[in-house]
């Protein structure tokens, strides 16, 4: 069936330095989204890319959707210990929009 | 405004024993509604998803069903729990529009299978 895997699994990063997740789709999706889930909690909507090639900016973090629409990418720029978390991306299929594929995440560590 | 609710918050079950979780939203009509489950330090497994009252869609065989017997309720159940069931399950729902299917969580219902 369809993979949507991630990499790095963990990453961990000093306040202040970069962070950057990728996100790969083993089939063609119809948009993606990005959700952050924060240690103990649940999962929250950042943002939805449907555009190939589709780049979109929140503050300090930069998404953007692969020209194929098979990829993504996340960027936090100069972390703070308040992006620690686990980010996913989920992709929809043209197919059947009533269901998303979540991507295996990534778990984000900020030391200050 | 929408709201999700989902209970209980937390629970430790032995094995063998049922279970039911419960998923109502406020606020909407005729949502999707989505069962996750996250084992620990895990992604997100879609178990069930419905687009409609009485109509369920199962992904994984498993231990576990679902129902839904009003517009906005949404029942996470198992008649015999198993020590693989434990893990952190996660109600969703969204608008159902193509292309817009974002989805809303709820806290979350933490399963211990003792």
């Amino acid at each position: 069936g369809q993979q949507v895997m991630q990499i790095p699994q963990y990453q961990h990063v000093q306040e202040g330095e970069d962070f950057t997740t990728y996100c790969n789709s083993s089939t063609t999706l119809s948009n993606i989204q990005w959700y952050k889930q924060r240690p103990g909690g649940h999962p929250v909507f950042l943002i939805q890319l449907v555009k190939s090639g589709e780049v979109k900016k929140q503050k300090r973090l930069t998404f953007q959707f692969g020209e194929a629409k098979k990829n993504s990418s996340l960027h936090i720029t100069a972390t703070q210990t308040t992006d620690v978390g686990t980010y996913f991306c989920a992709g929809e299929r043209s197919y059947n929009t009533d269901k998303l594929i979540f991507g295996t995440g990534t778990r984000l560590q900020v030391f200050p | 405004s929408q709201t999700i609710h989902q209970w209980p918050a937390t629970l430790v079950q032995p094995v063998g024993s049922p279970l039911s979780l419960e998923c109502t939203v406020e606020g909407t009509s005729n949502p999707n509604l989505y069962w996750y489950r996250q084992a620990a330090g895990r992604g997100l497994q879609l178990l069930f998803y419905s687009v409609g009252i009485g109509q369920i869609s199962s992904e994984v065989p498993q231990n576990l069903s679902a129902s839904r017997p009003q517009d906005r309720q949404f029942i996470l159940s198992s008649k015999k729990l198993l020590l693989s069931d434990s893990g952190f399950y996660l109600c969703a729902w969204s608008k159902g529009q193509a292309g817009a299917n974002v989805l809303t969580f709820g806290a979350g219902s933490r399963l211990t299978v003792l």
